[in-house]
């Protein structure tokens, strides 16, 4: 059963640092969407890709946070400059028709 | 906006049936969609309502009332591995790109 991927599975980085998600969305799927997870809260919405443009961002998603998808199966969630509160699971999803699927998430931790 | 409300913790027995209720509040509303995460890991589609009514998948069964803004997820026949966190989610901001809005989750505790 296709899947979405997810690498790295844990990424630990330096306040300051500039960080890349990958994520390798189901193959025939046409949206794609970035969350994110604090530890023990809510799974929060970030971006919504469709047609190679954002289609909808939440307030999260700021200057800090782009997304891309530099090739047919890639795609990639950068923040440019880590702070401490960005430490979280990102969980990647994609979908076809009606569902949503996810990824199993990077776990960021920011020092 | 968007906002939905549910339960923070259930506990129940292996065997037994249990509800887990979710309200929401939205501008836009797009369909209600359950999701299970077990501790570490990814959500996991459950069900999906678009439409008012019962949608049955094995043990799992999910219910939709758009007039009353409230839906459930219900959970029969528990068992041990069935302990982990349920989460609903609307679908927002417009919904023709179906981002999710999900609830703070409900905490299921399957005890022997």
């Amino acid at each position: 059963e296709p899947e979405v991927t997810q690498t790295p599975s844990h990424q630990v980085t330096q306040m300051g640092q500039e960080v890349i998600l990958r994520c390798v969305p189901i193959s025939n799927h046409l949206y794609f969407y970035w969350y994110r997870q604090i530890l023990g809260q809510k799974v929060e919405f970030l971006v919504s890709f469709y047609n190679n443009e954002i289609s909808e961002k939440s307030e999260i998603f700021d200057d800090q946070f782009s997304v891309e998808r530099p090739d047919g199966s890639n795609f990639t969630l950068k923040i440019r400059s880590t702070k401490l509160e960005d430490s979280a699971m990102y969980f990647c999803a994609s979908r076809g028709s009606e569902t949503q699927y996810f990824g199993p998430g990077t776990r960021l931790l920011v020092l | 906006g968007q906002s939905l409300e549910q339960p923070s913790e259930v506990t129940a027995v292996e065997g037994a049936i249990v509800q887990i209720n979710c309200t929401y509040q939205t501008s836009g509303f797009y369909g209600l969609s359950w999701y299970q995460q077990h501790d570490g890991g990814a959500p996991t589609f459950l069900s999906y309502n678009a439409l008012d009514g019962l949608e049955e998948t094995g043990r799992f069964s999910s219910f939709l009332s758009r007039s009353d803004s409230y839906g459930y997820l219900l959970l029969q026949e528990l068992q041990m591995k069935d302990s982990a966190s349920y989460f609903c989610a609307g679908r927002g901001y417009g919904g023709s790109q179906g981002n999710l809005i999900f609830g703070k989750g409900t905490k299921l505790s399957v005890k022997p």
